[in-house]
């Protein structure tokens, strides 16, 4: 069964850091590009940060470059999401999800598979 | 690009044809999703490239529509089909990905 789950969210202060984990299992992490999005209430669903299958190549929403920094093992078949320097308006329900390409083009923009999810609060 | 969809809720009846719309500030080709959104679940992919189905999903969903103007059509809503709908434009990706604010179709 193909499955990613997050995990490593919590409650942060501003200014604070906290790293998120994503563990893929059923099919070839390596062969797909990966993705971090986060959801609100007030602001909806918004995509943060992206890998390619190899590691080698990132980008990053304008909100978060600079702040955040986006990873992978692929031994351990695990996706990461860095957290530096966080605001409140970071907190959301922050999900990995699967590209169904291996490299970042237009035509792969779309996400196949997403985790359950794990709620980040930035509050002092 | 901002996203707009239409309308924010529907409430309709099992069996009923439904029709949910997205409309893009400017052209996204085909460059067009949907997702379906189940209280306390992560978003499903049903649409890609604006009217391909993934992989699993029934065949009462379909997806049309270029350049501004899509539509995401349920033949017969089912039960289990009561949830938010997203659109999502990804003609720019990885530069510029943007979501709609989600069409929520409830039991009527």
């Amino acid at each position: 069964e193909v499955q990613l789950l997050e995990s490593g969210g919590g409650l942060v202060q501003p200014g604070g850091s906290l790293r998120l984990s994503c563990a893929a299992s059923g099919f070839a992490f390596e062969s797909f590009a990966m993705t971090w999005l986060r959801q609100t209430p007030g602001k909806g669903l918004e995509w943060v940060a992206i890998v390619n299958g190899t590691g080698t190549g990132t980008y990053y929403a304008d909100s978060v470059r600079g702040r955040f920094s986006i990873s992978r093992d692929n031994s351990k078949s695990t996706l990461y999401l860095q957290m530096n320097s966080m605001r409140a308006d970071d907190s959301a329900v922050y999900y990995c999800a699967k590209t169904p390409l291996g490299i970042i083009v237009a035509v792969s923009g779309y996400f196949d598979i997403w985790g359950r999810g794990t709620l980040v609060t930035v509050s002092a | 690009i901002e996203m707009t969809q239409s309308p924010a809720t529907l409430s309709v009846s099992p069996g009923e044809r439904v029709t949910l719309s997205c409309r893009a500030s400017q052209s996204v080709s085909r460059y067009l999703a949907w997702y379906q959104q189940k209280p306390g679940q992560a978003p499903r992919l049903l649409i890609y490239g604006a009217s391909s189905r993934a992989t699993g999903v029934p065949a009462r969903f379909s997806g049309s529509g270029s350049g501004t103007e899509f539509t995401l059509t349920i033949s017969s809503l089912q039960s289990e089909d009561f949830a938010v709908y997203y659109c999502q434009q990804y003609t720019y990706w990885p530069h510029l990905l943007t979501f709609g604010p989600g069409t929520k179709v409830d039991i009527k």
